[in-house]
């Protein structure tokens, strides 16, 4: 079955602190495409950082950086400097397969960045 | 920069009644994606659409749903006859070229009553 799991359903850290959000996937195929998103209380769901599995090098976007682990099957999310406008969900999401069409989401972790 | 819109934002409806949902996506987008929310837990994938006709759907798109693009621009997602189940915030999405990469609408949020 190709699922994600975010073993995570609650972080909080202080404002300024680094975060570390844990996602793992199933999936048996080499080629398929990692993401996470961002979910603030308004419910828009906000593309936050991508992750090819072809490529080695790890993605950075800002302060967002992962670490994609294709052996283990790991895509964490390393949030620097954490701001209060970090809080949010953010939910882990990959399509599992070249070609498919559908994004197949984690139950997300509520993070709370306290000042 | 471009964004997905989606009206209305919050619809209510009773039980049994049709309701239409409506995306605009950016204008360059090719592929068309409907998801949903039921509240508090994980996003669930409901059908792709491209070059005007579905690509993909999952179990939860049934005889109910439909999507369509009427005038070559907004997008739609029709369910026929509300059951009190189908509460929760429906996401549009689109992407440019490769499906891989998606923008999401803000959502609507509709109550079965």
């Amino acid at each position: 079955a190709q699922t994600v799991t975010q073993s995570q359903p609650e972080m909080s850290v202080q404002e300024a602190e680094t975060v570390t959000l844990s996602c793992t996937y199933d999936t048996s195929e080499n080629n398929y495409y990692l993401f996470w998103y961002k979910q603030p209380p308004s419910r828009q769901m906000i593309l936050v950082i991508r992750q090819e599995a072809y490529k080695q090098q790890n993605a950075t976007e800002n302060r967002f950086s992962v670490n994609f682990q294709k052996a283990a099957k790991s895509f964490s999310l390393k949030i620097s400097d954490s701001q209060l406008g970090d809080t949010a969900m953010y939910f882990c999401a990959f399509i599992p397969f070249q070609g498919a069409q559908k994004l197949v989401f984690g139950q997300g972790t509520r993070l709370t960045i306290n000042p | 920069e471009p964004e997905v819109t989606q009206t209305p934002s919050h619809q209510v409806t009773q039980m049994g009644q049709e309701v239409i949902l409506r995306c605009v996506p950016i204008s360059n987008h090719l592929y068309f994606y409907w998801y949903r929310q039921i509240l508090g837990q994980k996003v669930e994938f409901l059908v792709s659409f491209y070059n005007n006709e579905i690509s993909e759907k999952s179990e939860i798109f049934d005889d109910q749903f439909s999507v369509e693009r009427p005038d070559g621009s907004n997008f739609t997602l029709k369910i026929r006859s509300t059951k009190l189940e189908d509460s929760a915030m429906y996401f549009c999405a689109n992407s440019q070229n490769a499906p891989y990469e998606q923008y999401f609408g803000p959502g609507t949020r509709l109550t079965v009553t």
